[in-house]
């Protein structure tokens, strides 16, 4: 069965800070990693995605994230974050034909 | 294109009704999903319809129900409601590729239901 970690819950970072989420996934075959974010009051979209290539992959507004095979990793990071970054931010997983399933989620905070 | 739509956004039940929700996917999308989403659990996989058929479903129990239409619109049913049924209450169209590699999910705005 395939499972996601979020180790982290809330964050707290200043604007200007950098960032690392970490997810952490646990699947058999080949997988296809996601990360949403949903910001206050609005639905869940989708930030960036690994399907196979580079395994580093660039998505929306400055973010980007490293598929890591052999640590069945897949964190996101942000050089510099900004106010506006503050959301919920979830790591996904899914294989082939199979469900997406999703982290816990992290509620990440930036301080003016 | 229009995105995933979903109906009613807010609703409130008392404990022992039953409730229908509604998802019309992206045109073109054939795969519909739903999601419980509480704080602190995240999003909970109740279950997937691919082409009128269930093909993946979740840890919930049978008082859950879904099902598909021959034009992709679907429902979920959750009879005799309990307290802890209030979430809200997602659903995700996403396309299925040849090869066996699905795309990412689109999401609706959510049916926020509320059971007292």
């Amino acid at each position: 069965a395939q499972s996601v970690s979020q180790h982290n819950h809330h964050v707290i970072l200043s604007e200007a800070a950098s960032l690392e989420l970490g997810c952490n996934y646990s699947y058999g075959g080949t997988v296809n990693l996601f990360w949403y974010v949903q910001y206050p009051g609005q639905h869940l979209q989708l930030l960036l995605k690994y399907f196979s290539g580079d395994p580093l992959v660039k998505g929306i507004k400055g973010f980007e994230a490293e598929f890591i095979k052999s640590k069945f990793s897949f964190n996101l990071r942000k050089p510099s974050v900004q106010w506006s970054d503050t959301a919920e931010y979830f790591c996904a997983v899914s294989g082939g034909y199979q469900k997406v399933t999703f982290g816990t989620g992290t509620k990440l905070q930036v301080i003016p | 294109k229009a995105g995933v739509t979903q109906t009613p956004r807010y609703l409130i039940k008392t404990r022992g009704q039953q409730v229908t929700l509604s998802c019309s996917p992206i045109s073109g999308h054939r795969s519909v999903s739903w999601y419980q989403q509480t704080p602190g659990q995240g999003l909970q996989f109740l279950f997937e319809y691919f082409s009128e058929t269930q093909r993946n479903k979740g840890n919930f129990p049978g008082r859950f129900s879904g099902r598909q239409f021959s034009n992709s619109r679907s429902e979920m049913n959750v009879s005799t409601l309990e307290l802890g049924d209030s979430a809200l209450y997602l659903c995700a169209s996403r396309v299925t590729r040849t090869g066996g590699n699905t795309g990412e999910l689109f999401f609706g705005e959510g049916s926020r239901l509320t059971v007292l």
